[in-house]
């Protein structure tokens, strides 16, 4: 089945250490995006890629960076620069056509202990 | 850009309907979507409406969309305890991304 596969579900970070979340999709989708949820505050758009090897600043870019050497890969990597990485990241993607609405990862929750 | 709001909280009994409300901004908004989260998962969408119609209607889902009011709902018909979730109004404008409103909790209870 076709889908969009975020890994891993559960990650911890030491303050001071970079991370990377995985965000793959088979979908043969050509957009994608990473979007970051705190409690009360919806869905933040951090970063998105609309075809390969191009990608643009979101809403809340900074301490985040990403990568789309692939169609199908749209890794994100926070930095020691997000003072608050603690939050609920979401990848989605969509065909790039528009009106077919995002599809969903399960998430990724990242804890800084 | 797109602004999204939405009610944060709705509480309803099981076998009643329930009616979420959504208000958007950019009159230019060409599809409007609405996003079911169930605990710790992603965003599944469940419908969506194109600007130029009224109603949409998909099983115990109906979408209503007033565009001189700019006000989107979500009717879930018959509501079952399985519809507690988080409800997410999102709605896109030609070529930018789509814009989310906060949600609105759905609490079912028996």
């Amino acid at each position: 089945d076709g889908g969009i596969t975020q890994s891993p579900k559960y990650l911890f970070r030491k303050e001071g250490q970079n991370v990377t979340l995985s965000c793959e999709q088979n979908l043969n989708h050509d957009a994608m995006y990473w979007y970051r949820q705190d409690p009360g505050q919806g869905l933040r758009l951090i970063y998105y890629s609309q075809i390969v090897n191009d990608f643009q600043k979101g809403d809340i870019a900074e301490g985040y960076s990403v990568s789309r050497e692939k169609k199908e890969s749209f890794p994100l990597t926070v930095t020691s620069a997000q003072k608050n990485p603690t939050a609920f990241y979401l990848c989605a993607s969509e065909p790039g056509q528009g009106g077919y609405g995002y599809t969903f990862g399960s998430g990724t929750r990242l804890t800084v202990v | 850009g797109e602004d999204v709001e939405q009610s944060l909280f709705l509480s309803v009994r099981e076998g009643d309907s329930s009616v979420i409300n959504c208000t958007y901004t950019d009159s230019s908004s060409t599809y409007l979507y609405w996003y079911k989260q169930e605990p710790g998962a992603g965003l599944q969408l469940l419908t969506y409406i194109f600007s130029n119609m009224d109603m949409k209607q998909d099983q115990r889902l109906t979408v209503l969309l007033n565009k001189k009011d700019k006000h989107l709902s979500l009717r879930i018909a018959d509501t079952q305890t399985g519809d507690s979730a988080i409800y997410f109004c999102a709605g896109i404008s030609g070529y930018s991304t789509l814009t989310f409103g906060k949600g609105t909790m759905l609490l079912v209870s028996p």
